[in-house]
C-alpha cells in the first residue's frame, strides 16, 4: 500500500514570507501526486497534480510543487504567502484498488500566517 | 466546477441513537463516492466507496453494520452512523470522482458530535 507522510503538523509564517510544506511518499512507480487546501465550512479544493512531464507543476493560488523521485518528494511552495492561506495542507497519492481510483492523504499541515 | 453538498453541516446526537449524513452531486451524476472519516490533527481516511444499485466497499477495518452506506441514486448517497457512541463523533467528508485520473470533488463535511 501507498504512503503520504507530511512531517509538519503545523508551521507558522509571516505574512509576505516564503512557504514551503513538505510532502514524502512511498510508491514504487511513477505516483500520482496531489496538493489540497482545506478551509473551514469549505470542501478540499485541488492546489495542483502531478502525474508525470515537468516535475515543476503551477497550481492555483500562486502555489507550485516539484516533484523530486531520487527524495520521494513533493514538496509545496509559494513566494509569497497571504493571509487567506492560513489552513490545512494535504499532500496526497493515487492508489488504484479493484479498479477504483482511490487517495492516500497524508496527515496535512496547518498553515498559520502571522500578520 | 462540480459541487459536492453534504447535509447537515453539523448534527449533535445522543449517544444510542442514529444519524443520516447525505451526500448530494449538485450538477453532475456520479455512480460512485467516496466516504471519509477526519479524526482532530490527523489526515482523511477512506471508510467506504458506495456504488450506485449495489453494495458499498468497505475499507478494512470499518464496520459495516456501524457505517450503512446506501448509494440511492446518481446524485445522492447516505452514510447512516448507527447506535452512535461518543468515539464515533468526527468529521466526516463525502466525494465523487471526476472525469480525469483520480479527480475528486469534496463536500464540505459533517461534524458529528454524539454526546
Amino acid at each position: 500500500a501507498q504512503s503520504v507522510t507530511q512531517p509538519d503538523i503545523h508551521i507558522t509564517v509571516s505574512e509576505g514570507a516564503s512557504l514551503e510544506l513538505r510532502c514524502n511518499y512511498s510508491y514504487g512507480a511513477t505516483p500520482y501526486l496531489f496538493w489540497y487546501v482545506q478551509s473551514p465550512g469549505q470542501g478540499l479544493q485541488l492546489l495542483l497534480k502531478y502525474f508525470s512531464g515537468d516535475t515543476l507543476v503551477q497550481g492555483i493560488k500562486g502555489f507550485e510543487a516539484e516533484f523530486k523521485r531520487s527524495q520521494s518528494s513533493f514538496n509545496l511552495r509559494k513566494p509569497s504567502v497571504h493571509w487567506s492561506d492560513a489552513a490545512e495542507y494535504f499532500c496526497a497519492v493515487g492508489e488504484r484498488d479493484q479498479g477504483a481510483q482511490k487517495l492516500v492523504f497524508g496527515q496535512g499541515t496547518r498553515l498559520t500566517i502571522n500578520p | 466546477g462540480a459541487v459536492v453538498s453534504q447535509h447537515p453541516s453539523r448534527v449533535i446526537c445522543k449517544s444510542g441513537t442514529s444519524v443520516k449524513i447525505e451526500c448530494r452531486s449538485l450538477d453532475f451524476q456520479a455512480t460512485t463516492m467516496f466516504w471519509y472519516r477526519q479524526f482532530p490533527k490527523k489526515s482523511l481516511m477512506l471508510m467506504a466507496t458506495s456504488n450506485e444499485g449495489s453494495k458499498a466497499t468497505y475499507e478494512q477495518g470499518v464496520e459495516k453494520d456501524k457505517f450503512l452506506i446506501n448509494h440511492a441514486s446518481l446524485t445522492l448517497s447516505t452514510l447512516t452512523v448507527t447506535s452512535a457512541h461518543p468515539e464515533d463523533s468526527s468529521f466526516y467528508i463525502c466525494s465523487a470522482p471526476g472525469t480525469g485520473y483520480f479527480e475528486q470533488y469534496f463536500g464540505p463535511g459533517t461534524r458529528l458530535t454524539v454526546t
